[in-house]
């Protein structure tokens, strides 16, 4: 069974990047059939899509974000990374990876991090 | 874009069905047929649990089902359980790699 984790600092503080590392396991992130996505959720509200990248480095991501979001991808080491610049109190959440099984949706999903931005 | 549009709650007794609505533009509901939907136990991972509007992923139970008309998909849970309590999110593609949620459904079995 796939298995997605995800890592990094767990507080970070205001104006600086918050940087996550997802790594898969028990599959290719190679595969043509998949992408790779990064979801995030702040305490007690809903999901937000915040980007997606394909094994050969083609990135997708939320217009409201695209200035700050960098997402890539490290096929040697069957990971994908995000970085988030410039945060503030609002980027407070819980950061998902997930396997996103072409215009399907997201199929396989990390137990999630928490970042808390605050000084 | 915004936010797909979701009631914030339903309720229903066991044995009986519930649905949730979830509304969004001819840019991204009402203009593909990738829509899917996510159950999400209190502090647990999101579980995927229908996509392309009404396609069951392998071991989800045949309770879940969906529809879409115009711009407003719709999930439907049907001799519903105690263990479906939970919150529901919605999702779809909205064109150029770009995904979207809803704002999530609280389901309350009474």
């Amino acid at each position: 069974q796939l298995q997605l984790q995800e890592s990094g600092p767990g507080l970070v503080k205001p104006s600086e990047t918050l940087s996550l590392t997802c790594t898969v396991s028990r599959g290719s992130i190679s595969s043509r059939s998949f992408y790779w996505g990064w979801i995030r959720q702040p305490p007690g509200k809903g999901l937000e899509w915040i980007g997606s990248i394909y094994y050969r480095g083609n990135t997708y991501y939320k217009p409201s974000l695209k200035s700050r979001v960098t997402i890539s991808v490290d096929t040697s080491k069957n990971q994908v990374s995000l970085n988030l610049t410039s945060v503030t109190a609002a980027d407070t959440a819980v950061y998902y990876c997930a396997r996103q099984a072409g215009e399907e949706g997201f199929d396989y999903w990390g137990q999630g991090t928490l970042v808390t931005v605050s000084s | 874009q915004s936010a797909l549009t979701q009631p914030a709650s339903v309720s229903g007794s066991p044995g009986q069905s519930i649905t949730i609505s979830c509304t969004g533009t001819s840019s991204d509901v009402g203009g593909y047929n990738y829509v899917s939907w996510y159950q999400q136990h209190p502090g647990k991972v999101p579980k995927f649990i229908l996509y392309d509007v009404n396609e069951r992923p392998s071991g989800v139970s045949y309770r879940f089902s969906g529809s879409k008309s115009d711009n407003t998909a719709s999930l439907t849970i049907s001799g519903l359980q105690a263990e479906d309590e939970g919150d529901y999110f919605c999702c779809s593609y909205a064109g150029s790699g770009i995904w979207i949620f809803g704002g999530g459904t609280k389901l309350t079995v009474l």
